[in-house]
This record gives C-alpha cells, sequence and structure tokens, in this order.
C-alpha cells in the first residue's frame, strides 16, 4: 500500500509555478521522500529526494514540512513539456535494498 | 552510456501463449526491479533481483509468472498462458547498490514493454 497520498490531477498556466503537494504522515525518521514522473506512457524519470532538508536540482524543488509529513513539489516555470503524471513515493527499506511504492500519482495538465 | 533498455517495446500474444521481457540494466547495476501497470494505474511492485537471486517476488503473481536474472545476460520476466488481464505495460528499473551501501542513488527506469493479449 502507498505510503503517500496525493490529489489526482492539478492544472497549471505555462509558464507559472506549479506547486504539487504530498502526504507522507507515517513516514519514518530514516526514510526518503523521492519524486519521479512520467510522460506520456514513457518510464518514470527521476526528478528529486529528499529526506529532512530543502532540496533544489536543475528541474525542480522539494519542500519538505518540519515535521515531515509532507512535501511539496515545485516546478519554477512549467512548460508543455512538464505535463505528466507525478509521483511522490516514500523509499522503504526492504530485503537489503529499496522498494519503491508507486500511489496513484497526480496528472498535471499545463495549459497554453 | 546507455540507459536501462528493455525489449521488445510492444509485444502481442494470443490468449494462451508464453510471453518473455527483457531488460538490461544499467551498465554496473547489479539490482533489477520489475513494475506491471495496467491502463490509469499507478506502477505495482512485482519483483526485485540481483544476479542470479530472486530477493523478493512479493508482488509477482504466484502462478504462471516467473523471474529470472542470469550470471549472463539480460533478466527476463516470462509469462506463461497469457491471459487478456496480463495486457499492460511493464517496466524494468536497475540500481547501482543496496541498502548496505548507505546510498540514496534512485532507480532509472527502462521505457517498457507493452503486452497486448488478444
Amino acid at each position: 500500500d502507498a505510503k503517500t497520498t496525493q490529489p489526482p490531477s492539478m492544472d497549471c498556466a505555462e509558464g507559472r509555478a506549479a506547486n504539487l503537494p504530498c502526504n507522507h504522515s507515517t513516514i519514518s525518521g530514516n526514510e526518503y521522500v523521492y519524486w519521479y514522473r512520467q510522460i506520456h506512457s514513457q518510464g518514470p524519470q527521476y526528478i528529486i529526494h529528499g529526506l529532512k532538508n530543502n532540496e533544489t536540482n536543475e528541474m525542480a524543488s522539494l519542500i519538505i514540512t518540519e515535521d515531515r509529513k509532507s512535501s511539496t513539489l515545485i516546478l519554477p516555470h512549467a512548460t508543455l513539456r512538464d505535463t505528466a503524471v507525478y509521483y511522490c513515493i516514500v523509499r522503504v527499506p526492504n530485503s537489503g535494498t529499496y522498494k519503491y511504492i508507486f500511489g496513484t500519482g497526480t496528472r498535471l495538465k499545463v495549459l497554453a | 552510456n546507455a540507459g536501462v533498455m528493455q525489449n521488445p517495446r510492444h509485444l502481442v500474444r494470443r490468449r494462451g501463449q508464453e510471453a518473455r521481457l527483457r531488460c538490461s540494466p544499467m551498465k554496473g547495476h547489479s539490482h533489477v526491479y520489475w513494475y506491471r501497470q495496467l491502463p490509469e494505474e499507478g506502477l505495482k511492485f512485482m519483483v526485485y533481483l540481483q544476479k542470479e537471486n530472486i530477493i523478493d517476488e512479493s508482488g509477482m503473481p504466484k502462478e504462471r509468472f516467473s523471474a529470472e536474472f542470469p550470471k549472463e545476460g539480460p533478466s527476463i520476466l516470462r509469462i506463461q498462458q497469457v491471459v487478456r488481464g496480463d495486457s499492460a505495460a511493464y517496466f524494468c528499473a536497475s540500481s547501482l547498490t543496496g541498502i548496505s551501501a548507505g546510498t540514496t542513488d534512485g532507480y532509472t527506469f527502462g521505457s517498457g514493454t507493452r503486452l497486448t493479449v488478444v
């Protein structure tokens, strides 16, 4: 069962910031939050991950609340190519490695 | 530096036939994961393999499905006697290390194999 909950869909105007929320209220202290996105029916693409500090890379920023029960992925200037399903995932230790448990994600539509 | 390679991209099988899906992980990656995605749904974990070993197959159906990752060659997901309900996209991912290394490297996914059972 997914350990995260996300809104099923969101719209964002092209050029504006897209803020995608995620709740992970049962996250443990050593579990990371990962974000992936899936464009059309391609394979999921890694975006960013974090533990407790805010993170930024060339694709996005990740804001994690102090209690770590929720996070927000920010695409600072959304383009039409950012239209995709965005998955927030808590990485769970399993059998010597990690298991990613995907939820149903947020379908982001960037509007021209 | 090729990514995770899956083939075929599309596979059509008649009910009762066998489907073989192949996955070549990124160079140097020894951990392979298979996921299944039904239409309009998220990815569901099926099986995790290291070279020559199945580590976790908790998400794989007990019958008709099997997976291997031999010492040489790609990982294979095999579905025997396919049924219409097996129609889905099957994604493979690989990673460099396991938990013992304490790393946070993420998975790299392939482009998937879309299986259609007619």
